[in-house]
Order: C-alpha cells, then sequence, then structure tokens
C-alpha cells in the first residue's frame, strides 16, 4: 500500500508565502492521482481547498493554489492569514483507493 | 445548499457493528459518489470507502473484509457498515459528497460534521 507524505510542521510569517507539499511512495505524483487539499482547525469538519491538482470550490479563498511542483502535489499559501492556521491534509488515489498523508501543521507566526 | 448529517450510536461494544447513515439534503444524491472518512482522536484522516448513487462500491484494502456501504437515494441517504470493531475503530466518523470526472471520483465537496463513536464494553 502506497504512503504519502507530508511536512509534519511548517511556519510562516503573517502576509508571507509558503507551499506545503505531498509526496508519493510509489513514485512522482500526477494529475491521475488527482491530488487534493482540505484544511481542518480544531473541533472542526476538514473543508476542501483544493481538488483534482488545482480546481477551488467557491468557498476556497484566492490566496491558496495547487500545483504539481517537483514530482509532489503542492499547495501554496500566498499572503498569510492568522486564520490559516490549521492542520492541511493531502490525498491522493491510486486506480480509485485513496490515501491521505499525515497533514502538516501550519503555524501563522 | 447542500447539507450532510451523520447519525448512529456514539457506543459500540467490542466485536459487534458500527451503523452509520448519513442524510443528504438541499441537493439530488444521483450522480455523486458518497463517501465514509474517518478520524481516530487525535490522529489523521483515513478512507473508509465511497459508493456510487447507482450501488457501485470501492473500499479501503486495509477494512475491506469488514465494511459495507449502501445507498438508498429515494430517501436522500446512505449508511455505513463495519462489522467486529476493536477500540481502532473509535473515530470521528465524516460522511463526504464527491463529484466525478468523467467516471473518477475528483470533486470532493460537502462534509458532514462528523459524529463520535467509541468502541468499548
Amino acid at each position: 500500500q502506497a504512503v504519502v507524505t507530508q511536512e509534519p510542521s511548517l511556519t510562516v510569517s503573517p502576509g508571507g508565502t509558503v507551499t506545503l507539499t505531498c509526496g508519493s511512495s510509489t513514485g512522482a505524483v500526477a494529475s491521475g492521482h488527482y491530488p487534493s487539499w482540505f484544511q481542518q482547525k480544531p473541533g472542526q469538519a476538514p473543508r476542501t481547498l483544493i481538488y483534482d491538482t488545482s480546481n477551488k470550490h467557491s468557498w476556497t479563498p484566492a490566496r491558496f493554489s495547487g500545483s504539481l511542483l517537483g514530482g509532489k502535489a503542492a499547495l501554496t499559501l500566498s499572503g498569510a492569514q492568522p486564520e490559516d492556521e490549521a492542520e492541511y491534509y493531502c490525498l491522493l488515489s491510486y486506480s480509485g483507493a485513496w490515501m491521505f498523508g499525515g497533514g502538516t501543521k501550519l503555524t501563522v507566526l | 445548499q447542500v447539507q450532510m448529517q451523520e447519525s448512529g450510536p456514539g457506543l459500540v461494544k467490542p466485536s459487534e457493528t458500527l451503523s452509520l447513515s448519513c442524510s443528504v439534503s438541499g441537493g439530488s444524491m444521483n450522480n455523486y459518489f458518497w463517501t465514509w472518512i474517518r478520524q481516530p482522536p487525535g490522529k489523521g484522516l483515513e478512507w473508509i470507502g465511497y459508493i456510487y448513487s447507482s450501488g457501485s462500491t470501492n473500499y479501503n484494502p486495509s477494512l475491506n473484509s469488514r465494511v459495507t456501504l449502501s445507498v438508498d437515494t429515494s430517501k436522500n441517504q446512505f449508511s455505513l457498515n463495519l462489522n467486529s470493531v476493536t477500540a481502532a475503530d473509535t473515530a470521528v466518523y465524516y460522511c463526504v459528497r464527491v463529484g466525478r470526472k468523467g467516471s473518477k471520483p475528483t470533486n470532493i465537496d460537502y462534509w458532514g460534521q462528523g459524529t463520535l463513536v467509541t468502541v468499548s464494553s
């Protein structure tokens, strides 16, 4: 079974830019893994920020963007706000079987 | 606005079957995948499985032998049965709607608020 890897923790300054990555033990992440990104704050259900690599929902703040970068899926936050402090999870599809990454705790400080 | 609400017992005894339902309002269930995801206390997310509105299913291989999903589009609900539970199945269980790209489930959008199920005698 594949393992999906994320940075355990990252810190960004208010107004700064940070990139979270999502790698796969099977090799490069591709568009066919349909990467998704989720934000979860303490005590809340996750919410979907990005699906299918780079697509946003109507509720996704414009400062979040998704891409493929250096063989990984990437979530870039440009202009971090205090309310962006949260846990972020990525999800990859392996021929229909889904696997979550372990999550990245993002601190805005 | 689509809303999803999980329901079911909050406490299940070891070796018994965990049964949850998810009620969907504000939209049709047709042409979507309906998914269960769980999160043990203090830990990460785990995909359990999904079912298409037609009834076809795909389960997490690690849970495959214990999981059954079903859907009733006429009642706007879908359900999860997980048998032979142990303490390791204690988690918050979320129901999630997923749109498709062609035949693939790719557009994860609405989540329920989650329901905590504790496995204990």
